[in-house]
């Protein structure tokens, strides 16, 4: 009964191909994230949508695109791959952020 | 600006030493933080919340505004305890900045 699932856990794909990360959460929150980890272990967010509405967009390429067909989903699709996408993406989601947020179990994508 | 500094990248003790992870802050409002783990290969879980005063695992921050901090704390570390840990900072409604992270690695 996974609160927050991604998948794939693991891609591995060639440098220009177009990918996609999906992630569900059954919690019935509100907002949902995707965070960057590089190999440094930083970790960055990068969008947040609240009720399917797009709430933060750091600076991101603009190859990368979430998508969020419903509350419960935030998909992020990436286009032309490149090598710096290499890295651990974490989707999570929270209803009250005094709550604090509870996190996928990560995706580790790998560009070759 | 809003920040969250974690100053070791590398935290190594002993089974049974004290552990002192430390966080400092730069926030010009009321902060909240939080520390969130990160054990190897798993997804970040919540650890505790500076508003609950709660301790975890026998783990326990006190935030320290004159200082800026907030300080994760343990009086007898365990090998179990070995993990990444994140300080985190609630900037605006929703959004989370994260330390760089500090990895406690807890020695036999």
């Amino acid at each position: 009964d996974t609160a927050v699932s991604q998948t794939p856990k693991y891609l591995v794909t060639q440098m220009g191909n177009d990918k996609s990360i999906k992630c569900e959460q059954n919690l019935g929150h509100d907002t949902m994230y995707w965070y960057k980890q590089d190999s440094k272990k930083f970790l960055k967010i990068m969008f947040s949508y609240n009720n399917k509405e797009l709430i933060i967009n750091e600076t991101v390429p603009n190859r990368f695109s979430p998508k969020s067909p419903d509350k419960a989903h935030l998909n992020l699709h990436i286009n032309s791959l490149e090598l710096g996408d290499s890295a651990v993406y974490f989707c999570a989601s929270s209803q009250s952020p005094a709550e604090g947020y509870t996190f996928g179990s990560g995706t580790r994508l790998t560009v070759v | 600006a809003q920040r969250v500094t974690q100053p070791e990248k590398l935290l190594s003790v002993f089974k049974g030493a004290p552990v002192e992870l430390k966080c400092n802050y730069s926030y010009s409002g009321s902060p909240e933080l939080f520390w969130y783990v990160q054990y190897s290969r798993q997804r970040l879980q919540l650890l505790l919340r500076h508003i609950s005063r709660e301790s975890i695992k026998g783990f326990t921050a006190d935030l320290n505004k004159g200082e800026t901090s907030f300080h994760l704390k343990k009086p007898f570390a365990q090998e179990e305890d070995s993990a990444m840990y994140y300080c985190a900072l609630r900037k605006g409604y929703n959004k989370l900045i994260f330390g760089a992270g500090t990895r406690l690695a807890v020695h036999p």
